[in-house]
């Protein structure tokens, strides 16, 4: 069965800062990943998501993320954080569903803060 | 715009009392999905429906149960044999076979 391992629960970082978020997964076969943030009391917003092909992928709101089948990762970066990025963020892995479809297996989430 | 739609966002429950939480979307999607969040535990599966009339358990169904009589509604119903039911619950949709979830704004129940 699928899994995601994300190492660290809390991360502090000062704006302006870079980042990198870890984000360790399991799976048998060819990996659909994403990363989702979440603010406080919301749902979870797609940052962006990696399918196939060039294995350096964009997102929105300045993100990207890096897949690497030989250390099993995809781990979120930011060169240059801002107050706003404060929120947790989940990796996810999707697999096929018997009789079709999908699902995602998520990461327990890393809760990101952000000194002024 | 399109988007999914949850109610109520909170939600308050006695002991041995049946609650039902709706979801809606127009995004004409055709999977549903509802999964629970608790803090440290990310986000499990709870059920989650493909078509119209149809629908599948998933990690953590046991004292929970759904219905698919519209494209646009998946709504949760949260049993009295539910023992723990305190949690943030998140509706989330998809276009089959697209991966990408849209995901609902949350209801947060809570046992009292």
């Amino acid at each position: 069965a699928q899994s995601v391992t994300q190492p660290d629960i809390h991360i502090t970082v000062s704006e302006g800062a870079s980042l990198e978020l870890r984000c360790n997964y399991s799976y048998g076969a060819t990996p659909y990943l994403f990363w989702y943030v979440q603010s406080p009391g919301q749902g979870l917003q797609l940052l962006l998501k990696y399918f196939s092909g060039d294995t350096l992928v964009q997102g929105i709101k300045g993100f990207e993320a890096e897949f690497k089948r030989s250390q099993s990762s995809f781990n979120l970066r930011k060169p240059s954080v801002h107050w706003s990025d404060a929120a947790e963020y989940f990796c996810a892995v999707g697999a096929s569903l018997t009789g079709g479809g999908n699902k995602l297996t998520f990461g327990t989430g890393t809760q990101l803060k952000v000194e002024l | 715009d399109g988007g999914i739609t949850q109610s109520p966002k909170y939600l308050f429950r006695k002991e041995g009392q049946n609650v039902t939480l709706s979801c809606e979307q127009n995004l004409n999607h055709d999977a549903m999905y509802w999964y629970r969040q608790d803090p440290g535990q990310g986000l499990r599966l709870i059920y989650y429906s493909q078509i119209v009339n149809d629908f599948q358990k998933g990690d953590i169904a046991e004292g929970y149960s759904v219905s698919r009589e519209k494209k646009e509604s998946f709504p949760l119903t949260v049993t009295s044999a539910q023992k723990n039911p305190t949690a943030f619950y998140l509706c989330a949709s998809s276009q089959v076979p697209n991966y990408g979830y849209t995901f609902g704004s949350g209801t947060r129940l809570t046992v009292v």
